[in-house]
């Protein structure tokens, strides 16, 4: 099975800041990506997929990039609708795996 | 629009089995890449579980091997989740979600786009 880790597990960062959240793959997937964001009592929601393609209605600050093991999530100025925990996925291989999240929360 | 809903929250006692529903809604079931995702209280999502249209079998999360049993009922619209031998870490909100949509025998995944409201399942003696 393919272990997804994310890092940092939490991060304190300021309305308006950039920030960058690292997924790494024990073995390679490819493109096979996914980034997901998820905020206290709901449904995660997907934000990218293929490693940097933004789903319809996803703001333009997110941005993905990535192959093969390493991958990152960019937000380029944070909203305050931002703060919330990301998850990354990979969908390469059964069984599938997520990350164990990175928290971003209000500095 | 799809659309998938899940059956209400559900009270175990350790040992016993849960299933968990999900019914589509708005899209061609039959095609779709249906998986399973639960989350314990504060912790992250967990992946357990995926059926494919195409192939029909389902494929399982190591941790979960011979408790779990995933089926899809294209009659019915309805993908279920069945959980045995109950115990209290299973304590969760169990989430299905479309990850992909077949044609023929091609698959196309791009990520759980869809996603049911979640399902409580408390196990508690």
């Amino acid at each position: 099975e393919i272990v997804m880790t994310q890092s940092p597990a939490t991060l304190s960062v300021s309305p308006g800041e950039r920030v960058t959240l690292s997924c790494r793959a024990s073995h390679s997937v490819s493109s096979n990506l996914a980034w997901y964001q998820q905020k206290p009592g709901q449904a995660p929601r997907l934000l990218i997929h293929g490693a940097s393609t933004r789903v319809t209605g996803i703001p333009a600050r997110f941005s993905g990039s990535g192959s093969g093991t390493e991958f990152t999530l960019t937000i380029s100025s944070l909203q305050s609708e931002d703060f919330a925990v990301y998850y990354c996925q990979q969908y390469n291989n059964w069984p599938r795996a997520f990350g164990q999240g990175t928290k971003l929360e209000i500095k | 629009q799809v659309q998938l809903v899940q059956s209400g929250a559900a009270v175990k006692k350790p040992g016993s089995s849960v299933k968990v529903s999900c019914k589509a809604s708005g899209g061609t079931f039959s095609s779709y890449v249906l998986s399973w995702v639960r989350q314990a209280p504060g912790q992250g999502l967990e992946w357990m579980g995926g059926i494919n249209p195409v192939s029909g079998t389902a494929d399982y999360a190591q941790k979960f091997q011979g408790r779990v049993t995933i089926i899809a009922d294209a009659s019915t619209s309805t993908a279920y989740l069945d959980l045995s031998s109950l115990k209290s870490e299973d304590t969760a909100v169990y989430y299905c979600a479309r990850e992909g949509s077949c044609r023929s025998t091609t698959c196309l995944y791009y990520g759980a786009d869809v996603w049911g409201q979640g399902t409580t399942v408390i196990v508690s003696s």
